[in-house]
């Protein structure tokens, strides 16, 4: 089956830094999110991104499906962000599978 | 205010008990979803719903059931709960299968 990887596994910034998080998988995907953990526990949606580049607020993503890839842009980084970032990959057009996430801590 | 929600969020139980853990959404959404999360194991999809009457097994289906019935609702089963399937289950709903989704907070179960 498809292999999703996230690097780096572990990131501690200072608040106000930035940060780049990535996603790779090996092999062709349909679509592509990334979701947000927070500390306790709840999953929110980020960005729906097969392709592309979409930008919301400080947080901005970029997919180059043809090369297997997905980056997840932090800017300004904030306390509230922290906890843990996974992306999820569809393939063959129903079967999903997550990365194991990167755990982000804001230290203010 | 559009959301999902899990039923119960919290439960001990114990080997062989059958359970349901209820999920419900507003959203009038198509596509709904089971999750279960483990450490070190990440989250892995058990069962999808792309539609009423329509369900399909995810990566890990072994020891689950699923129906659904009406569009809002998409329960899941335990006939026989076993030790390894104490974890945190997530449901999730989106208009189109894959879309964003929209999780509900959260079941822990644990089964001893």
């Amino acid at each position: 089956g498809i292999q999703v990887e996230q690097s780096p596994p572990d990131l501690i910034l200072q608040e106000g830094a930035n940060s780049t998080l990535r996603c790779n998988f090996s092999d062709s995907v349909n679509n592509l999110q990334w979701f947000h953990q927070n500390p306790w526990g709840q999953l929110i949606n980020l960005f729906y991104i097969p392709s592309g580049t979409k930008q919301n607020g400080r947080l901005s993503a970029t997919t180059v499906a043809t090369e297997r890839y997905s980056l997840l842009y932090i800017s300004s980084s904030q306390t509230t962000d922290s906890g843990v970032y996974f992306c999820a990959v569809l393939y063959n057009n129903n079967d999903m599978r997550f990365g194991a996430g990167t755990r982000l801590t804001v230290k203010p | 205010e559009a959301q999902v929600t899990q039923n119960p969020r919290y439960l001990i139980t114990v080997t062989g008990k059958k359970l349901t853990v209820t999920c419900s959404q507003n959203m009038n959404h198509e596509y709904m979803s089971w999750y279960r999360q483990d450490p070190g194991l990440g989250l892995r999809q058990i069962y999808y719903s792309m539609n009423v009457e329509v369900t399909d097994k995810g990566d890990v289906p072994e020891g689950y059931k699923v129906s659904r019935k009406e569009k809002r609702n998409f329960p899941l089963i335990l006939e026989s709960p076993s030790p390894n399937q104490t974890s945190l289950y997530f449901c999730a709903s989106s208009p189109r299968t894959f879309y964003e989704q929209y999780f509900g907070p959260g079941t822990r179960l644990t089964v001893t």
